[in-house]
């Protein structure tokens, strides 16, 4: 059963690059026809894709984050991951990585989510 | 590329049904079939209800359905039950490799 967690400092500051780790247990991140997200959920909102990095390397990203994300996958340690830059307190969100199964853009599987709060 | 537009509340008594609606353009819901509806309880991850707007994954109730009509997608919960009180969430596919969720749906069972 494969099985997704998220690892990362919980508090950035301002200006600072958010980094987030996904750690895949059970699967890999580099077979099977998956899309490795990340999604976000600033408090009391609603749930914002961020971007994903398909099995084959390639990475796909909001329009609105574009300019600020990169995703990156370690296929040694089979963990993928996210950096986004130049944060306000506006990117204070739990964050969650999550697995769509390609070809059908619904997420399938998530992790518990964790909490990065931008403040100095 | 907008957020997908649900209404922010709905509601029901036990075993009655409701039915959340989720409206998007022409370049994403009206063109695709890849409505997916998700369910969020307080302080967990959100789940997959419905995917390709009428599928449901293995051990969703058939109690949820789901459906699709130009650019609007719906979801329905029948027999309403206690523990369907949650937050629900709708998502298309917006072309270009991007997805495009909504700003979610809270429905109280009364």
């Amino acid at each position: 059963q494969v099985q997704l967690q998220e690892s990362g400092p919980g508090l950035v500051k301002p200006s600072q690059t958010l980094s987030l780790t996904c750690t895949v247990s059970g699967g890999s991140v580099s077979s099977g026809a998956y899309y490795w997200s990340w999604i976000r959920q600033r408090p009391g909102k609603g749930l914002e894709w961020i971007g994903y990095i398909h099995y084959s390397g390639s990475t796909y990203y909001n329009p609105s984050l574009k300019s600020r994300v990169i995703i990156s996958r370690d296929t040694s340690d089979n963990k993928f991951s996210l950096m986004l830059t130049s944060v306000t307190d506006a990117d204070t969100a739990v964050y969650y990585c999550a697995r769509l199964v390609d070809g059908l853009a619904a997420v399938g599987l998530w992790g518990q989510g964790t909490l990065v709060t931008v403040s100095s | 590329q907008s957020a997908l537009t649900q209404p922010p509340s709905a509601s029901g008594s036990p075993g009655q049904s409701v039915t959340i609606s989720c409206t998007g353009t022409s370049s994403d819901l009206g063109r695709y079939n890849f409505a997916s509806w998700y369910q969020q309880h307080p302080g967990k991850a959100p789940k997959l209800m419905i995917f390709e707007v009428n599928k449901r994954p293995s051990g969703v109730p058939d109690r949820f359905s789901g459906s699709k009509s130009g650019n609007t997608a719906s979801l329905t919960v029948s027999g309403l039950q206690a523990e369907d009180d949650a937050d629900y969430y709708c998502s298309s596919y917006a072309g270009g490799n991007t997805l495009v969720f909504g700003g979610g749906t809270k429905l109280t069972v009364l």
